[in-house]
């Protein structure tokens, strides 16, 4: 299977400063990275779609010069929550589809961002 | 809301049932995926079904997909204590990138 990896995996913030998520293919080549916020036992709320070397489209709502997207490479994608405060404490995920096969997306395994 | 929805919400079975799960969706479909997710964890891709595809297996999984009545159906038989786990559905629209998520139903299998 195709592996994600998501960095880092827990992070605690204060509330103004600004936090950075990873999220890498380790073994295959993403030509199109998502990202995602999951709240408590919710669904999956997709925040941006990210394709290698253009600008990401934000969905409705989510504000882009808050969540800053880079996807510079076939293999990494950022996400920087600029200026955090408590209400963007939440489960941030980032999927990729494959250069060969877009059928399926293959998940991180998350990152859990606390403001303090 | 684009979501589409799952019932039943949460559901609670005896290790060794079956466990069955619906989705139901409001556009038209490329396809609709299955996934798991573990508690605080990443999803887990487990079936993808194809528009023109009624019915599909995989090990203990048995997915359906009705696209006249734009729903599915994932079927886990013989549960097991490690089937715990948030299940949700996806869709992918004709030419899209994105999928759009269910509400998901959370499992419990009570050994």
């Amino acid at each position: 299977g195709a592996v994600v990896s998501q960095h880092p995996s827990r992070v605690i913030c204060k509330s103004g400063t600004s936090v950075k998520i990873e999220c890498r293919s380790l073994d295959f080549q993403a030509t199109t990275m998502f990202w995602y916020r999951q709240f408590p036992k919710q669904s999956l709320m997709l925040m941006a779609t990210s394709n290698e070397g253009s600008k990401a489209t934000y969905e409705q709502g989510v504000e882009k010069d808050k969540f800053l997207i880079n996807h510079a490479s076939l293999t990494l994608s950022t996400l920087t929550v600029t200026s955090a405060h408590p209400e963007d404490s939440s489960f941030y995920i980032c999927s990729g589809d494959r250069r060969t096969s877009t059928d399926t997306q293959y998940f991180g395994p998350g990152t859990r961002l606390t403001v303090l | 809301s684009q979501q589409g929805e799952e019932d039943p919400q949460a559901l609670s079975i005896q290790e060794g049932e079956n466990a069955t799960m619906n989705c139901s969706y409001k556009t038209s479909i490329n396809n609709l995926q299955w996934y798991r997710q573990n508690s605080g964890r990443g999803l887990v891709h487990l079936i993808l079904i194809r528009s023109n595809e009624r019915e599909k297996h995989s090990g203990r999984l048995r997915v359906t997909l009705d696209t006249s009545k734009k729903s599915s159906s994932l079927l886990i038989t013989a549960s097991r204590a490690a089937d715990t786990a948030s299940y949700f559905c996806a869709t992918r629209s004709q030419g899209a990138q994105k999928l759009v998520f269910g509400q998901g139903t959370r499992l419990t299998i009570n050994p």
